[in-house]
């Protein structure tokens, strides 16, 4: 299995309050990417990030901001939790060489009540 | 809306027999398409990619078939096992080195 580990792996938080969830990769590769999973939705991409200190919006970006101040670390900030952005959060990486080929950390269950 | 779409969210296969689960896509445009499985509790995992310019790739087991004309992914599973029980997602590369994936299909396997 590729080295990401996401923590923490489950959390419940209430509205309104700040959450950071972290990825963290031992691969050394370029790409690294948080998506949201619920159902009936599949993945759908929040940000990304292209290298250090470089990143960008996915699709479902409102309300989500990201930082990546090194190439193994990638972390998600919910600045103000709501109860729509319950879910489970995945992060992946990929290599530039072949991008459609991303490998997915093992997920973090989110719940705001 | 989603670009890319799966037609069918549930698929009950008997084992040993083979597996066909379709995809629908709408950007032309896209430089690779990809199938992605998920076991219950853990992350997406690659299993196959096929190019634009390609219309089949075997992999083990699986294959895939691409129909640019109408627009048309599948993967074929052969001889299905209990262990391919999965959520099986299509997605499309958006040449922006990202990915957009369809909404995923469940595939059971019976015993």
């Amino acid at each position: 299995d590729a080295g990401i580990t996401q923590s923490p792996r489950h959390k419940v938080t209430e509205t309104g309050t700040p959450v950071t969830l972290r990825c963290h990769q031992t691969e050394n590769h370029r790409y690294m990417y948080w998506y949201r999973q619920d159902p009936g939705h599949g993945l759908r991409l929040i940000h990304y990030s292209y290298g250090v200190k470089d990143t960008d919006k996915g699709e479902v970006s409102d309300g989500y901001s990201v930082s990546r101040s090194k190439t193994e670390d990638f972390l998600l900030t919910l600045e103000s939790a709501t109860s729509s952005q319950t879910s489970v959060y995945f992060c992946a990486i990929s290599e530039g060489g072949a991008v459609y080929e991303q490998y997915f950390g093992p997920g973090t269950r989110l719940t705001v009540t | 809306g989603e670009s890319v779409g799966l037609h069918l969210p549930t698929l009950s296969v008997q084992e040993g027999d083979n597996s066909i689960i379709n995809c629908a896509y709408s950007n032309s445009a896209s430089d690779y398409f990809i199938w992605y499985k998920q076991e219950s509790g853990k992350g997406p995992q690659f299993i196959i990619d096929i190019r634009s310019n390609m219309d089949k790739r075997q992999g083990q087991r699986v294959t895939v078939l691409l129909n640019k004309t109408v627009k048309h992914l599948s993967l074929q599973i052969a001889a299905t096992q209990p262990g391919d029980s999965a959520v099986y997602f299509c997605a499309e590369d958006d040449n922006d080195y990202k990915l957009s994936f369809g909404a995923g299909t469940t595939v059971t396997v019976r015993a």
